[in-house]
This record gives structure tokens, sequence and C-alpha cells, in this order.
């Protein structure tokens, strides 16, 4: 049974601080991830991918690959109050057209 | 709005009743994905489509649910005799298909209640 392992939280940090997101996942053949955010009785967004080791930059987000280690996270720099919800990790198993989803955490940013 | 779109964004049913949710994935997307959650976890995988064809169902998943994309447009997933263990939210997605680079794109959601 391939899996997707995060810390559920709650994740507090205060605005204006750099919140952390860890992942780990167990198929060493995976070959995609994907950060989605989901706020409180709503779908997931898709706000971040990375395939290769290495950081990504978007904005205020950077995703950090480590296949190695088969640990994947994301950090959300200058936390707003607006960030507060559930980040979902996602990882492609391989050999399959399909998206693994872990269980996510919830980060809170106070003011 | 070009999005997901999901239909009914609730349904209440009595347990014992059949209920049947509709997607209507984005226009250029040939693959439609169906998952399930329920509070506190992730989306569980159900099943997915390439155009028309059911590719691969999910081993838990009853055969009391059924799913189709006739034509290769919009899908139905249907669950006959609901129990009240299949409360939740079933979320339906769209790709486009990127050998393996799967970018998944959610609709709303239907929320369902077995009583």
């Amino acid at each position: 049974q391939k899996e997707v392992e995060q810390n559920s939280g709650p994740l507090s940090v205060p605005e204006g601080a750099i919140a952390s997101l860890n992942c780990t996942y167990s198929d060493r053949g995976s070959q995609s991830f994907f950060w989605y955010r989901q706020y409180s009785g709503k779908s997931p967004e898709l706000i971040m991918f990375i395939y290769s080791n290495g950081d990504k930059e978007d904005g205020r987000f950077t995703a950090q690959l480590n296949k190695a280690s088969q640990y994947v996270s994301l950090l959300i720099r200058d936390s707003q109050p607006s960030d507060s919800a559930t980040y979902l990790c996602a990882v492609n198993e391989r050999g399959y057209n399909k998206l693994i989803f872990g269980a996510g955490t919830r980060l809170a940013v106070h003011p | 709005d070009t999005g997901v779109s999901q239909d009914p964004r609730h349904k209440i049913t009595k347990r014992g009743q059949n209920v049947t949710f509709r997607c209507d994935p984005i226009s250029e997307h040939n693959r439609l994905y169906w998952y399930r959650q329920t509070l506190g976890q992730g989306p569980e995988f159900l099943t997915y489509f390439q155009n028309e064809a059911q590719l691969e169902k999910s081993r838990l998943l009853s055969d009391r649910f059924s799913a189709e994309r006739p034509k290769g447009s919009f899908s139905t997933l249907e669950i006959q005799r609901t129990e009240q263990g299949d409360s939740a939210m079933y979320l339906c997605a769209s790709s486009s298909g990127g050998g393996g680079n799967e970018k998944l794109f959610f609709g709303s959601g239907t929320q369902l209640s077995v009583l």
C-alpha cells in the first residue's frame, strides 16, 4: 500500500513568519509531487508542483524535493492569516495515472 | 466559468436509497477522476476515465458504486443502497494527461449525508 504521510498539525505560526510543511512518501519510484490547499468546506486547489530534486519557487511558496530521502516540503514565506487552511501533499503513484494524497496538515496563521 | 462543475452540491438521503452525482470536467481535459473525502482525511481515489474508458477502479470500491462517462464528456457516479458509511464529500477532478505528471483540477464537490 503506497503511503503519503503528513503531520496533521495544527501548525501555528505568527503572521509574517515562514511556515514549513513536510511530507514523506513510500514509493521510491514516484515522479511527480503536488501541494494542494484546502479551505474548510471547500475543494482542494493546486498551488505547487515539483518533478525534480531541489527547490522550486513561485511567489511566496517554495516546494523542495529530495527523492533520495523520499521527502517533499512546502515553505510559505511572509505567512498571512488568509494562508490558514489544510495543505495536502499528493504523489503520483509509479505506473498509474492517479494521485495519492496525504491526510493534510492544518496551518493556522495568527495575527 | 470553465472549471470543473459538480451537481448537486449537497445531497441528503435515507439509508438504502440510490443517489447519482454528475461531473462536467474542463472541456479540453480527457481524464476524469472521482475521489472521496471524509473529515480529517485526504481525498481517496475511487476511479478514473480516459475519454470514455474507465481505466482503473479502486479495490476498496464496493460494487454498489458505479461510474460512467458516456461519449467522454460528463461523468456520473451512482451509489446504490446507500449506507451511513457512504457519507462523505465526493470530489470530481479532471486533467489533460501529462504522461505521469498529472495536475488535477477539482470541482466543488458533492457533500453526501446518509441518514
